[in-house]
């Protein structure tokens, strides 16, 4: 079957680095997306990865190794503003959206 | 990076009325756009892939009736939810592959928030 796994919940500590992991299982495979999203709010794109390695943007960077069907988002330089859920999801040859239940990422002070 | 649009972002509309949400690639063409509804907690669920000039393709379970697709543009889809009933609020995000790209990269929009009252 096809499914996406990331843990449930992750604390961490303003300033700090934190990372987020995805596995995922898919029939075929059109890239996978981190996506932010706020409470009652719509989800914000972070990265789309579809090859292998490591993509930087700013603060966030994302990590794709298809040949293990895993992912990882890293935030560095953490902020408040950074307490949301994290959404991992990959698209399968049929472009059915795979997703998991979320991260949801708490920072503290 | 390419860029997709929905337009509006927010609306809240009467129950029996009808809302039509636009969606549109702003520096590409999008051979293929797709629908999907966000349920509260739950998995965004693909309701219609649209590809431009032709009829879209429903999901099944998806009212083709109730949910209008039209791709009348390489630019340009929109979806009509028709008689819209409190069980249609959800967020609706639309996605449009870039069709110059090697790897058929998916950009999705920022969503629409229906509530229907």
């Amino acid at each position: 079957g096809q499914n996406i796994d990331q843990p449930t919940e992750m604390t961490a500590t303003e300033g700090a680095i934190v990372q987020i992991n995805c596995t995922y299982q898919t029939s075929g495979f059109n890239g996978l997306f981190w996506y932010q999203q706020h409470a009652g709010e719509a989800p914000t794109f972070l990265s789309y990865n579809v090859l292998d390695g490591l993509e930087e943007k700013g603060r966030f960077s994302s990590f794709l190794s298809r040949s293990k069907g895993y992912s990882y988002l890293l935030l560095k330089e953490l902020q408040m503003k950074d307490s949301a859920s994290y959404l991992c999801w990959a698209v399968d040859s049929n472009y059915q959206l795979i997703w998991g239940a979320g991260t949801k990422l708490i920072i503290k002070p | 990076g390419a860029v997709v649009s929905q337009h509006p972002s927010r609306v809240i509309c009467k129950s029996g009325t009808s809302v039509k949400i636009e969606c549109r690639s702003l520096d590409f063409q999008a051979t293929t756009m797709f629908w999907y509804r966000q349920f509260p907690k739950k998995s965004l669920m693909l309701m219609a892939t649209s590809n431009e000039g032709s009829k879209a393709t429903y999901e099944q379970g998806v009212e083709k009736d109730k949910f209008l697709i039209n791709h009348a543009s390489l630019t340009l889809s929109t979806l009509t939810v028709t008689s819209a009933h409190p069980e249609d609020s959800s967020f609706y995000i639309c996605s449009a592959i870039n069709g110059g790209s090697s790897y058929n990269e998916q950009f999705f929009g920022p969503g629409t928030r229906l509530t229907v009252l």
